[in-house]
């Protein structure tokens, strides 16, 4: 099972609503991951988990606030948002501390998010 | 902050021809990998190489890697229109093995 679960798949919220996106791996990864992409944009890198610590942050505003409740869930706790943070959420996993061999990240088909 | 760029932006070939696709990166790797991903969908990945290896194969997928030009490329060979997607490298900080940054990408479109 090599799969990432992200739900929902898409959410329309509120500029003053609070929200939740959702992520599931039973792949026994030890590291997950947050990135935000708009349209043809790359990904970009928001928080990475590794055993169930927070062990990046990239300048997030706090608006955004993740959780990892235990080593398959990572959940992205949404609150007064902006237009401007529409974009698709992609969550992802890894193996951890596999340094110079390599470290491959199974990512998750994402959660679209509109904000209105 | 993006590590990688990757140029071209978007490259559109016939079906049968072959695709190349080059990347630069900025600091010291463990290794570099490359992804797709079809519009609005997850990335996938494709082929990950070491920074002490010169090249890799994987079926259609050759990748090659200079370190001492911080730069990789890869080649699709006899393209197909299903090969249509976006194509992006990723690296990841010498020290930190989870920070994965991903290059600007490459667009391809394979017409048939």
């Amino acid at each position: 099972d090599t799969e990432v679960t992200q739900t929902p798949k898409h959410l329309v919220m509120g500029m003053t609503n609070k929200k939740s996106l959702k992520c599931e791996q039973h792949m026994g990864h030890r590291a997950m991951y947050w990135y935000k992409q708009k349209a043809k944009k790359p990904p970009e890198l928001m928080f990475v988990y590794s055993y169930e610590k927070l062990s990046i942050n990239e300048s997030v505003p706090s608006r955004f606030s993740p959780e990892c409740p235990n080593s398959s869930l990572l959940n992205l706790h949404l609150h007064a948002l902006q237009p401007e943070d529409s974009a698709l959420y992609l969550c992802a996993s890894s193996l951890p501390g596999q340094g110079p061999s390599g470290n491959t990240i199974y990512f998750g088909e994402g959660s679209w998010l509109t904000v209105v | 902050s993006q590590q990688g760029e990757e140029d071209p932006q978007a490259l559109s070939i016939q079906e049968g021809e072959n695709a190349t696709m080059n990347c630069s990166y900025k600091t010291s790797i463990n290794n570099l990998q490359w992804y797709r991903q079809n519009s609005g969908r997850g990335l996938v990945h494709l082929i990950l190489i070491r920074s002490n290896e010169r090249e890799k194969h994987s079926g259609r997928l050759r990748v090659t890697l200079d370190t001492s030009k911080k730069s990789s490329s890869l080649l699709i060979t006899a393209s197909r229109a299903a090969d249509t997607a976006s194509y992006f490298c990723a690296t990841d900080a010498s020290r930190l093995w989870d920070d994965m940054r991903f290059g600007a990408g490459t667009r391809l479109t394979v017409k048939p």
